[in-house]
């Protein structure tokens, strides 16, 4: 069976940090690869999509990047950290249009 | 552009009674429609979905049916347990899409009371 893993769970930052969230699926092979976010007390809002290996789809500009090196590794990243950044970030999988998530990771930017 | 409205929260129930969470959408062809559900502190899980019309998606006691005349999604389950309190999250795919680009709802938080 499939499962998709990321980390790290919680994590707390400065403004003006480097972020980078990690992410693997396993029991796969290419699958689609998504990064969502879910601001406090807000619904999700997809970030970026990749359906392959160095493919990614930015969805709305902001001061985050995805990067998919292998298959079924998804990362995101950013150079220096906001406050507007903080949030619940998920990552997920998907054959068609059906996606799965992670577990999420809780970002705290001070 | 496509949107989906969830009836505002929060819900307070008691334990076996009945829930209906209503969920609307606006979206261009035929969507596909989802119900995931957010314990505390977790990520999301599917709980169910339809892909055309008058399909009824159902998992664990809950069922939702798509109905294209109304462009709604109601989440129903006959008798709630406490275990059922969580976040309900009502969501569409873009019809003729292959991937996840899914639009969420703002989320139903549930409290079910002993």
């Amino acid at each position: 069976s499939q499962t998709i893993h990321q980390w790290p769970a919680t994590l707390v930052q400065p403004v003006g940090s480097p972020l980078s969230l990690e992410c693997t699926v396993e029991g796969t092979s290419n699958p689609n690869l998504y990064w969502y976010r879910q601001a406090a007390g807000r619904g999700l809002q997809l970030l970026f999509y990749s359906v392959g290996i160095g493919q990614i789809s930015s969805e709305v500009p902001q001061n985050l990047s995805a990067s998919r090196p292998q298959d079924r590794q998804f990362i995101l990243s950013s150079k220096k950290l906001l406050l507007s950044d903080s949030g619940f970030y998920l990552c997920a999988w998907g054959p068609g249009n059906t996606i799965y998530f992670g577990e999420g990771s809780w970002l705290t930017v001070v | 552009g496509d949107s989906v409205t969830q009836m505002e929260g929060p819900v307070t129930l008691s334990e076996e009674a009945f829930l209906t969470i209503n969920c609307t959408y606006t979206a261009t062809g035929y969507p596909s429609l989802f119900w995931y559900v957010q314990y505390p502190g977790e990520g999301l899980q599917l709980l169910l979905k339809a892909t055309k019309a008058d399909d009824k998606g159902s998992n664990k006691g809950f069922e939702a049916t798509y109905r294209k005349e109304t462009t709604s999604f109601h989440l129903e389950k006959g008798s709630v347990q406490v275990s059922d309190s969580a976040v309900y999250f009502c969501a569409l795919s873009p019809g003729g899409t292959s991937y996840g680009k899914l639009t969420f709802g703002q989320g139903t938080i549930l409290t079910v009371h002993p």
